[in-house]
């Protein structure tokens, strides 16, 4: 089945400074790859839809220059924390797929800590 | 953005007793999915259903949907300790963006 790495599993930062997450594909161009935040025991929120090659198309509320997202090549995506603060801390997840509507495919996840 | 609800939030039962969750959209779908998600993992692919009234099933697991396209089922046949988990329901309304359910953590009590 395809792979998707997420890196790093778990972060732990102060607060101001900007964490970088890695989501890769690794058997597989993703047409599409998505970020969602997950807070204990609630669901995925999704967060913003990158395309490569393109802009990121962010949910409402959600702050695209908080939030950077970069999606450089049909394997690539990452999402940058910037300034982040204590209420940055969560579970960031990515996920891929490699046709529009079929099954999304997630990475581990990233654990986020602001102190 | 879409609205997906799903109940029960919670759902405690005995080992080998059923199991049903139910989704709930607020806009028509094209098509839905259903994931599991373990304690401490990541959310795993379970199934798709695109035809209106669809019914699959897999193993233990029934999923429907409705004939509307608005809601859906899983309902799981005498549950065992591994069917531990939040079952997620996910559809895009429209495009490609795909918006979860609320979820509904199982437990299974052996």
């Amino acid at each position: 089945g395809a792979v998707v790495s997420q890196h790093p599993s778990r972060v732990i930062c102060k607060s101001g400074t900007s964490v970088k997450i890695e989501c890769r594909s690794l058997d597989f161009q993703a047409t599409t790859m998505f970020w969602y935040r997950q807070f204990p025991k609630q669901s995925l929120m999704l967060m913003a839809t990158s395309n490569e090659g393109s802009k990121a198309t962010y949910e409402q509320g959600v702050e695209k220059d908080k939030f950077l997202i970069n999606h450089a090549s049909l394997t690539l995506s990452t999402l940058t924390v910037t300034s982040a603060h204590p209420e940055d801390s969560s579970f960031y997840i990515c996920s891929a797929t490699r046709v529009n509507n079929e099954k999304l495919f997630f990475g581990s996840g990233t654990q986020l800590s602001v102190l | 953005g879409q609205q997906v609800m799903q109940i029960p939030q919670y759902q405690h039962v005995q080992e080998g007793e059923d199991f049903t969750t139910y989704c709930n959209s607020s806009t028509t779908l094209s098509n839905i999915q259903w994931y599991k998600q373990r304690p401490g993992g990541h959310p795993v692919f379970l199934i798709q259903l695109v035809k209106s009234g669809e019914v699959k099933k897999q193993k233990r697991l029934t999923f429907q949907f409705g004939e509307a396209k608005k809601n859906s089922s899983l309902h799981i046949t005498a549950t065992q300790t591994t069917d531990v988990g939040t079952y997620f329901c996910a559809g895009p309304p429209t495009g490609n963006q795909f918006y979860f359910g609320t979820g509904t953590s199982l437990t299974v009590i052996p």
